[in-house]
């Protein structure tokens, strides 16, 4: 059974700053299944990155994804407003437990 | 462009059965090879994968909710339902339907979601 463990569990960040994103997974799988979602309260989470790296339709190129092995990464470059939020990460069946992004 | 909308009851009585549908609209379900799946997640809790269906009927289902959950799918209505049986407060969850792009062994990535539903188990 895959766990993926997320840190850190909140981040506390001001608008216009670099977040950095960790998943670290229990076994080595392919990077072909490492996808990032971003959740707002109240919303469906939404898919940001899938393959680790790839940007899903739609999404600024603030958001970048990166890693392979057992470590991931997500980064947004610089926070807008609307960054802040809940993201989770996934591979296969499996979700991270989440880090939230707040403001400072 | 695909949109997925769950509905049904939104309060259930212990040890009774849980019953949702999604309905896919702006796409058929038959086309682009993708996979169905039920997620939920309760309030202020991280997500759990369901279990998924693909058009032909084959299935899968998280392992801890196995000999509880059903899915199948009615191609005809572009559609999709869940039946989680003897369901606890445990169960109390907003339940999400998503498209599920997957190897045909696993799921690569989920999207779009639908809105999510509610659904509170109580007597």
């Amino acid at each position: 059974e895959i766990v993926l463990t997320q840190s850190p569990g909140t981040l506390s960040l001001s608008p216009g700053e670099r977040a950095t994103l960790s998943c670290r997974a229990s076994q080595i799988y392919s990077s072909n299944y490492l996808a990032w979602y971003q959740q707002k309260p109240g919303q469906a989470p939404r898919l940001l990155i899938y393959g680790a790296s790839r940007r899903a339709t739609g999404i600024p190129d603030r958001f970048s994804g990166s890693g392979s092995g057992t470590d991931f990464t997500l980064t947004i470059s610089r926070l807008e407003p609307e960054d802040f939020a809940v993201y989770y990460c996934q591979q296969y069946e499996t979700f991270g437990q989440g880090t939230k992004v707040e403001i400072k | 462009q695909v949109q997925l909308q769950e509905s049904g009851p939104g309060l259930v009585k212990p040890s009774q059965t849980l019953s949702l549908t999604c309905t896919v609209s702006g796409g058929s379900m038959s086309s682009g090879g993708y996979y169905w799946s039920w997620i939920r997640q309760p309030a202020g809790k991280g997500l759990e994968w369901i279990g998924r269906i693909y058009t032909s009927g084959s299935t899968k289902y998280n392992p801890s909710l196995q000999s509880r959950v059903s899915i199948s799918v009615d191609t005809s209505r572009n559609r999709f339902s869940l039946r989680l049986t003897s369901v606890t407060a445990a169960d109390t969850a907003v339940y999400y339907c998503a498209r599920d792009r997957n190897s045909g062994w696993h799921s690569e990535w989920f999207g779009p979601w639908g809105q999510g539903t509610l659904v509170t188990v109580s007597s």
